[in-house]
Parts: C-alpha cells; sequence; structure tokens
C-alpha cells in the first residue's frame, strides 16, 4: 500500500504570492491532517479534514485555507506569503479523526518565501 | 494552557547503550492519548510508541518503552540498545478531545545523535 504523497517536495515564493501543496492520503483513509514545521515552534497543527469537510482547526491566520476532495486527496492553499511562512509542511492520514488512530505522515513539502 | 514541553533540544548516546528523552505535558482533560514519534533525516514521521492516559501500565515497543507518570504529566521515552538508525528528531505529541474536537499538541523535539 502506497503511503502519504505530498507535492511539490519543494518550493520557493516570493513574499505577496499564493501557494497551493497537494496531500495524497493512504488509500482507504478519510481523515487527512496538516501541519506547519518550524525549527523554533516544532509542528503546528493547521486543520483536519474528514469528508470534505474541516472537522477542526489550528490557530493559524485566515490566509491559510484547506480542502478535501471527494477521493479525500487534500490541498492546502497559503494566499499573501510571508516570510514567516517558510517552513515545512506536513500531511497526516488516518482511518478517521477523532480517535486513537495513528496517522501516517508524508514527506512533506519544503516551502521557502523569499 | 495545552502545552507539550520537551526541554532537551539535543541529546547523544553511545551505541548500544539507553537513553532517556523527557517530557512533560499540561492539560486539564481527563481523557487524552500520548505518543512518541521519530522524524529520521528523511522527514517521513512515524509512530514509535502510544500511551492511553487511563492505562497505567506502561507501553512498551521492542527496545522502545515509556514512563508515564500521570500525576507528574510525565512522559518520557527509553531506548535500549540504541542503533544508528536510531538517530532522527523525536515528537512527544498528546491528543486530546476538547470544545467537541480533537486536537493534537506537539513538542519542540529532540534531536537524538547515536555515536558509533
Amino acid at each position: 500500500k502506497a503511503g502519504v504523497t505530498q507535492t511539490p517536495r519543494y518550493l520557493i515564493k516570493t513574499r505577496g504570492q499564493q501557494v497551493t501543496l497537494s496531500c495524497s492520503p493512504i488509500s482507504g483513509h478519510r481523515s487527512v491532517s496538516w501541519y506547519q514545521q518550524t525549527p523554533g515552534q516544532g509542528l503546528q497543527f493547521l486543520f483536519e479534514y474528514f469528508s470534505e469537510t474541516q472537522r477542526n482547526k489550528g490557530n493559524f491566520p485566515g490566509r491559510f485555507s484547506g480542502r478535501q476532495f471527494s477521493n479525500s486527496r487534500s490541498e492546502m492553499n497559503v494566499s499573501t506569503l510571508e516570510l514567516g511562512d517558510s517552513a515545512l509542511y506536513l500531511c497526516a492520514s488516518s482511518t478517521q479523526p477523532g480517535t486513537l488512530y495513528e496517522q501516517y505522515f508524508g514527506p512533506g513539502t519544503r516551502l521557502t518565501v523569499t | 494552557a495545552q502545552t507539550v514541553t520537551q526541554s532537551q533540544p539535543e541529546m547523544s548516546v553511545q551505541e548500544a547503550e539507553t537513553v532517556t528523552l523527557s517530557c512533560t505535558y499540561d492539560t486539564s482533560e481527563s481523557d487524552y492519548y500520548l505518543f512518541w514519534y521519530k522524524q529520521p533525516p528523511s522527514r517521513q514521521m512515524i509512530l514509535v510508541i502510544r500511551q492511553e492516559a487511563y492505562k497505567q501500565q506502561n507501553a512498551t515497543e521492542n527496545r522502545f518503552s515509556v514512563n508515564f507518570q500521570k500525576a507528574a504529566k510525565s512522559f518520557s521515552l527509553k531506548i535500549s540498545d540504541s542503533q544508528l538508525g536510531d538517530a532522527a528528531m523525536y515528537f512527544c505529541a498528546y491528543r486530546i478531545k476538547g470544545s467537541g474536537t480533537y486536537k493534537y499538541i506537539f513538542g519542540t523535539g529532540t534531536r537524538l545523535k547515536v555515536l558509533a
């Protein structure tokens, strides 16, 4: 069974631009979560989707948004990029949200904002 | 505030020796789960071990075990017979149910170096 895939793996953008990151969960997994990882802050939860609905949201500004498609694939969008948005963005999938089920992480997308 | 603290940014251990990574957390919830995740240099994060807060018995997975002290809100990870492949960032996390939704709270990580 293929793991969680994220595209692109690396991205360089300039301030003010917007970016869209993609995540394909493990086959059969319907819950997708997004995290921002930075050296100083560790992992911070962005949001969680299940059945095309946002079920949970972290404390990030409205510039960060996401969506989930009927095939469970998810996209994350960041508008009006700031230098502080430079980070590794991780996607994780699980069979369903709100349980003890473990999350399976993707390799991440490294976003650099210049 | 719901926080997870990993006070050791970096640790080193000699191959075949034992190392303990510390983690403390703060929550007023009574129902939660605790996890240790490992992130090797290739960045694919994987679950190492998990513990249900209502269970008193410490979880064990092969060479990995935890020391769960609920009253002290402490959840340390012990790695026995350390191997070169154990070198990675280790994240402590807990998952709670608050305000009708579940949340994962992660610590800032401990980088473990294994010396040959």
